[in-house]
């Protein structure tokens, strides 16, 4: 396993519902990622935090809400999720966020909006 | 047009064969490329990263990358089942856009 950890590792909700869904990393790094994964769709860049500023947002829906209190840890805050947003959920670390290089994952969270 | 297209196989080698996966990009620019593994259930793991034209080697893994016909490949030599896997191709196309994509993958299954 690597040093990135994310909780928790499967998540159901409702449309209604509001949750947030936890990342750690324990390498030192100073980029953070977050990654949608849908079954049969390539892996989409979500947000990155470089030094704790979110740098992009790849035009991700206003429900998706990501938070970078510091280095170590991310957050992605879920509200009014949609049923297509099903999918497991990618948390990456690397050194820097200047050249995507060397990105480590962590084991995803598996959500599933009903 | 995709960003990244990869042929979804499913690829299958026999063990000690070499394997060769391929991906197009769609724009010219693109800088950086990357392959990762991704076995079933698992999260993604960087296997190699190449950023000017010809090939790279690492162990059993040569990555190659033509720009001219903005296609980049993995050969996978000496293949062993443990290297059955789904294999991610991955592009900067601006690194100051924050434009990184992947492809859909290719799955690869060795046979002993």
């Amino acid at each position: 396993e690597t040093g990135v950890t994310q909780t928790p590792r499967h998540l159901v909700m409702g449309m209604t519902n509001k949750k947030s869904l936890k990342c750690e990393q324990h390498l030192g790094h100073n980029a953070m990622y977050w990654y949608k994964q849908s079954a049969k769709k390539p892996l989409e860049l979500m947000f990155v935090y470089s030094l704790e500023e979110r740098v992009e947002n790849n035009s991700v829906p206003s429900r998706f809400s990501p938070e970078c209190p510091n280095s170590s840890h991310l957050f992605l805050h879920l509200h009014t999720l949609q049923p297509e947003d099903s999918a497991l959920y990618l948390c990456a670390s690397s050194q820097d966020g200047t050249t995507y290089n060397e990105q480590f994952f962590g084991p995803g969270t598996r959500l599933t909006v009903l | 047009q995709k960003e990244v297209e990869q042929n979804s196989g499913p690829l299958s080698v026999p063990e000690g064969a070499i394997a060769s996966l391929n991906c197009t990009y769609s724009d010219r620019v693109s800088q950086s490329f990357f392959w990762y593994r991704q076995y079933s259930g698992k999260s993604p793991e960087l296997i190699m990263s190449i950023y000017s034209n010809g090939d790279k080697e690492d162990g059993r893994f040569t990555a190659q990358l033509n720009k001219a016909s903005q296609y980049v490949s993995l050969l996978i030599r000496d293949s062993q089942p443990s290297d059955s896997a789904t294999y991610l191709c991955a592009v900067i196309k601006d690194l100051t856009l924050n434009q990184f994509y992947f492809g859909t993958g290719t799955s690869l299954t060795v046979i002993p």
